[in-house]
């Protein structure tokens, strides 16, 4: 069974603070992707990266896949209140068939 | 346009009874479809996937099952409901471009065995 391990598990921060997600696994992923959802809502998807090495920035998050394709992670800068949410990574297998989803990031940001 | 409709949104269910949860999807043929679980805060476990018509993976042996009846309809059923499924369901779908692999879910059934 593939595994996805996120850490920290709960993240509370201030306003303006930096903070980093991590995503790691023992097993190789074609593709990872990183969701967040809002209570009571199904994820939504942030970006998806399928190259090793490959780093995405979108606004204040930037986005890496480790060169060997089994970890990753997420950066936020300045973070705000409206990051607040549950950061999910998920990784996607060969074929395009299953999709794998982390333990989950619980982030708090207070004004 | 595509849209994913899952139901019902809530259950309450007494511990042995039957479950069924159905998960429909429009605007796409031959998706890939999936039902996970979160508990609280926490991630999602994938419980079964589907690539196809009457082609089920299971993930996680325990009881309960799922089929696909036709090309989109997604179904998870238990037999005999425990304690321990209480959750939160939720189903998905992913296709080929030009989706990218992105995943798109239903709303979620929060399930409450008692």
């Amino acid at each position: 069974t593939q595994l996805l391990e996120q850490s920290p598990q709960f993240l509370s921060i201030q306003e303006g603070e930096n903070l980093t997600v991590y995503c790691n696994s023992s097993s190789v992923f074609s593709s990872l992707q990183w969701y967040r959802q809002e209570p009571g809502e199904g994820p939504v998807l942030l970006v998806t990266v399928v190259t090793g090495g490959e780093v995405k920035k979108l606004k204040r998050l930037t986005f890496q896949f480790g060169d060997a394709r089994k970890d990753s992670s997420l950066h936020i800068t300045a973070a705000q209140p409206g990051d607040t949410g549950l950061y999910l990574c998920a990784g996607g297998n060969t074929g395009f068939q299953k999709l794998v989803f982390g333990t989950g990031t619980r982030l708090l940001v207070s004004p | 346009s595509q849209t994913i409709h899952q139901w019902p949104a809530t259950l309450v269910q007494p511990v042995g009874s039957p479950l069924s949860l159905e998960c429909t999807v429009e605007g796409t043929s031959n998706p890939n479809l999936y039902w996970y679980r979160q508990a609280a805060g926490r991630g999602l476990q994938l419980l079964f996937y589907s690539v196809g018509i009457g082609q089920i993976s299971s993930e996680v042996p325990q009881n309960l099952s799922a089929s696909r009846p036709q090309d989109r309809q997604f179904i998870l059923s238990s037999k005999k409901l425990l304690l321990s499924d209480s959750g939160f369901y939720l189903c998905a779908w992913r296709a080929g471009s030009p989706f990218g692999q992105k995943a798109f879910f239903g709303q979620g059934t929060r399930l409450t065995v008692v």
